[in-house]
């Protein structure tokens, strides 16, 4: 089955600088690729995602890049403020199911 | 809208009890999924309905784990003689089934088992 390896565990940054996180998979018919953000004591949410049929999808300051051949996506914040603290999961799902699977989570911290 | 919503928020039980967690999905979503987060761990996929098709029940740790949809709707999360190990955050999603796969996320049901 499909699984998912995150990168890194936590990862902390200067305010303003940009943070990189990293994931990879390992079936190939994966196809849909979505970044979730957990707030301490919340759900996850959704806050972007990306198609096997792109490379690279922004959304303000969030960006995610795809590369099918290497089979990693990764997630890029730039000008990073203390409301980007959170746990980051990456996932991805097999063409034709529904299920996701979601790496182990990176845990962001951003230093005034 | 109302989102998705799961009850109890939080429960504690004692080892050997059985437990019932409840999610109510947001309306009109045919797909619901069942995860646990241990504590600073990732989300592990438990369970996952879609309409009236079978459940991909392949997630269930155990054969004290079952959930049933009943209507389509609610989700029932039923764990069985609990354990210690069983102590974690259950969360709940749902999504169409129309071509969106975003899952939208319950706020979870943190279950302590002493």
């Amino acid at each position: 089955g499909e699984n998912v390896e995150q990168h890194p565990s936590t990862l902390s940054v200067q305010e303003g600088d940009s943070a990189v996180i990293k994931c990879t998979y390992s079936d190939s018919a994966s196809n849909y690729f979505p970044w979730y953000k957990q707030e301490l004591g919340k759900r996850p949410q959704l806050i972007i995602d990306i198609r096997s049929n792109v490379g690279e999808k922004k959304d303000q300051r969030i960006a995610v890049t795809l590369n099918k051949t290497a089979k990693h996506f990764s997630l890029h914040i730039t000008e990073t403020q203390p409301e980007d603290s959170a746990v980051y999961f990456c996932a991805a799902r097999i063409q034709g199911a529904q299920k996701l699977v979601f790496g182990q989570g990176t845990r962001l911290t951003i230093n005034p | 809208g109302a989102g998705v919503s799961q009850s109890p928020s939080n429960k504690v039980t004692e080892k050997g009890k059985d437990v019932e967690l409840r999610c109510d999905p947001i309306s009109g979503h045919t797909a619901l999924y069942w995860y646990r987060q241990s504590l600073g761990q990732g989300l592990e996929f438990l369970i996952y309905f879609q309409g009236n098709s079978a459940p991909d029940k392949s997630g269930l740790p155990s054969d004290r784990f079952s959930a049933e949809r009943t209507g389509g709707s609610v989700s029932t999360l039923t764990i069985q003689r609990t354990q210690q190990e069983d102590s974690a955050v259950y969360l709940c999603a749902s999504s169409t089934d129309r071509g969106r796969e975003t899952q939208y996320f319950g706020p979870g049901t943190r279950l302590l088992v002493l």
